[in-house]
């Protein structure tokens, strides 16, 4: 099994709405990343857990939550979002935190907040 | 810090030429260096990677790419183009020194003609 599995694919929200993004994999991989990905751009880091403990956080404002409740799963929990939040939220996961290890991707989840 | 640039950032082939995606990288220390491909709708798959081996890579789908220290390069090519190969082409680099992060270009996108 080398998926990574995020729900929901599609999300709308309003600004004012509390939801959240889910990823799960089954693979082992003891580290998992959150990427933006806007229109026509590469994904950008927003998160990396290693061994279930937050290691990155790139200066994401707090309207977004990360949470790793334990090695195969990781949330983004989404509370009063802007309309520039919307993106391709897209997960990853790899076998451990080193640099040269490769990433497998989720297909995404698409949220338009309005 | 690390940084890549890829030159073009839509490139048109006809069905059966060969297939060629510049990338050129910056970094302070020996890097790693990827290649991922993202089809319409859909996450990013590795199609290869550089991590200090052999400086010619092989990778799936027919793709290849050879690392040249001396030109700080790592271009990507297919000799024959397929229609399925249209899609999002994203190279990486990632080093020590920038904290185990991966620093992505800002992306080809190919279009293959019959």
């Amino acid at each position: 099994d080398t998926e990574v599995t995020q729900t929901p694919k599609h999300l709308v929200m309003g600004m004012t709405n509390k939801k959240s993004l889910k990823c799960e994999q089954h693979m082992g991989h003891r580290a998992m990343y959150w990427y933006k990905q806007k229109a026509k751009k590469p994904p950008e880091l927003m998160f990396v857990y290693s061994y279930e403990k937050l290691s990155i956080n790139e200066s994401v404002p707090s309207r977004f939550s990360p949470e790793c409740p334990n090695s195969s799963l990781l949330n983004l929990h989404l509370h009063a979002l802007q309309p520039e939040d919307s993106a391709l939220y897209l997960c990853a996961s790899s076998q451990g935190g080193t640099i040269d290890r490769e990433l497998f991707f989720g297909e995404g989840s698409r949220l338009t907040v309005l | 810090a690390q940084s890549v640039t890829q030159l073009g950032s839509h490139v048109s082939v006809s069905e059966g030429a060969l297939v060629l995606l510049r990338c050129n990288y910056s970094s302070s220390v020996p890097p790693y260096l990827f290649w991922y491909v993202q089809y319409p709708n859909q996450g990013l798959q590795l199609l290869l990677k550089y991590t200090s081996a052999a400086t010619l890579v092989k990778g799936i789908n027919g793709f290849e790419a050879e690392f040249k220290k001396s030109e700080t390069s790592f271009h990507l090519t297919k000799p024959s183009a397929h229609m399925s190969d249209a899609a999002e082409y994203f190279c990486a680099v990632s080093d020590r020194a920038a904290g185990n992060k991966l620093t992505f270009g800002g992306g080809t996108r190919v279009l293959v003609k019959p």
